[in-house]
């Protein structure tokens, strides 16, 4: 399985732009790129995903690298509230069944 | 309903105890899952249920014993459990699979916290 890598934390200021990355250079052509965090003391949340283009929701944007071997959660204007462990999953061929999580990014708000 | 219900919240029980976990979702998704994770981990992937039938189960020991009653319902039964085994518990569910720009993914529950003395 194609695996990623993230770096274990990450710090920024309330109201400030954040770029959370994430490398997977063994990508395959049907992984998809998921998203997900965890707020203290909750299960993990759907944040966004894609497999080529880059994506808005209203959560946040994702940027995948032209040559799909890295990719940037995005979040526009960080609160309190996104204080959380940030994980980048590959899903093979979007089947709900391989979710495997690595560490995450443990992103710290500061006020 | 867009929620995964776990229940309890928290429970602590002894080693020679048997107890039960349980996670309830009406969202029609026919795939659910139970995660285990420590403290300060990742979760962790224990068995996955596709249309009520146990599709994966990542070597997890038999003093944890899943079932799926129905498509709403999933346990995860307790016995002879070790301090170690103390962790937070995870359900989720999901579709089988996903279609093209569907908006999608995993559901998760807020967990059971399960302390083994």
């Amino acid at each position: 399985d194609a695996k990623t890598t993230q770096p274990n934390s990450m710090e920024s200021n309330e109201e400030e732009p954040v770029h959370l990355p994430c490398n997977h250079s063994t990508i395959s052509g049907t992984d998809y790129i998921h998203w997900y965090r965890q707020l203290p003391s909750q299960g993990p949340e759907y944040v966004i995903h894609g497999l080529t283009s880059n994506v808005n929701n209203r959560m946040a944007s994702l940027a995948i690298a032209e040559d799909r071997k890295s990719s940037t959660l995005i979040l526009h204007r960080a609160t309190l509230r996104d204080a959380a462990v940030y994980y980048c999953i590959l899903v093979k061929n979007n089947y709900g069944q391989n979710f495997v999580f690595g560490p995450g990014t443990r992103l710290s708000v500061l006020p | 309903d867009t929620e995964v219900t776990q229940t309890p919240k928290h429970l602590v029980m002894g080693m020679t105890n048997k107890k039960s976990l349980k996670c309830e979702q009406h969202m029609g998704h026919r795939a659910m899952y139970w995660y285990k994770q420590k403290a300060k981990k990742p979760p962790e992937l224990m068995f996955v249920y596709s249309y009520e039938k146990l599709s994966i189960n990542e070597s997890v020991p038999s003093r944890f014993s899943p079932e799926c009653p129905n498509s709403s319902l999933l346990n995860l039964h307790l016995h002879a459990l070790q301090p170690e085994d103390s962790a937070l518990y995870l359900c989720a569910s999901s579709q089988i699979r996903w279609a093209p720009g569907q908006n999608y993914g995993y559901t998760f529950g807020s967990g059971t916290r399960l302390t083994v003395v």
